[in-house]
């Protein structure tokens, strides 16, 4: 049964540009939230996805930005990317809306 | 809002030794409560959660009993081992005020356990 996947492991960017991660959720689930861990700090909430929309979403700018597809796979998208914005980004997928989320490795993002 | 305020750390033990990591919690309705462990270089893992009052969660030796009436969530274990090394973290998930489960975290603690 594959856990949570995501990719890439690793990724630099300048700043300006913009990035995209991908996750795959859980086998069964179809709920993709998505955090940010800044180094040395507990993981932010980002949004999440449900049903090919997003249904929630926590205090990021609109640089920040997603898609859920039909498969329940993922993408987060961040534009005009600043050095800030260095940091772990964790995806989480549970069945519908539950509280127990199960969460991949995460993508290393870093800014120069 | 929901906010989670755990203690600070690094906490550094010998092996054997009894843990507490301290975990208090402010939420606008009746919270799910949860520790997860970061291994260095991985993401979380659900180490345990409890869903109401005085429920108690427990994994691999660890326990946390969710009190309402002091809004804590307390991380025990009675004997650490250099294995449980790693960053913990106290989380909430409220379901009220529209809030579909997302989860709000502590800034974690770092614990080192010496042989």
């Amino acid at each position: 049964d594959a856990g949570v996947t995501q990719s890439p492991t690793h990724l630099i960017k300048t700043r300006g540009q913009q990035v995209t991660l991908r996750c795959s959720p859980k086998s069964g689930h179809d709920t993709v939230s998505w955090y940010q861990q800044a180094l040395g700090q507990g993981p932010q909430f980002i949004f999440q996805y449900y049903e090919e929309e997003e249904r929630q979403r926590g205090n990021f700018p609109d640089r920040f930005s997603g898609h859920q597809f039909p498969n329940y796979s993922s993408e987060l998208n961040v534009n005009a990317l600043l050095l800030g914005d260095s940091a772990l980004y964790l995806c989480a997928s549970s069945m519908g809306f539950r509280d127990e989320q199960y969460f991949g490795p995460g993508t290393r993002l870093t800014v120069t | 809002g929901d906010s989670v305020t755990q203690m600070e750390g690094p906490v550094t033990l010998s092996e054997e030794a009894f843990l507490t990591i301290n975990c208090t919690y402010t939420a606008t309705g009746y919270p799910s409560l949860f520790w997860y462990v970061q291994y260095p270089g991985e993401g979380l893992q659900l180490l345990l959660k409890a869903t109401k009052a005085d429920d108690k969660g427990s994994n691999k030796g660890f326990e946390a009993t969710y009190r309402k009436e002091t809004t804590s969530f307390h991380l025990e274990k009675g004997s650490v081992q250099v294995s449980d090394s790693a960053v913990y973290f106290c989380a909430l998930s409220d379901r009220s005020g529209g809030s579909n489960y997302k989860l709000t975290f502590g800034k974690g603690t770092l614990l080192t356990v010496n042989p």
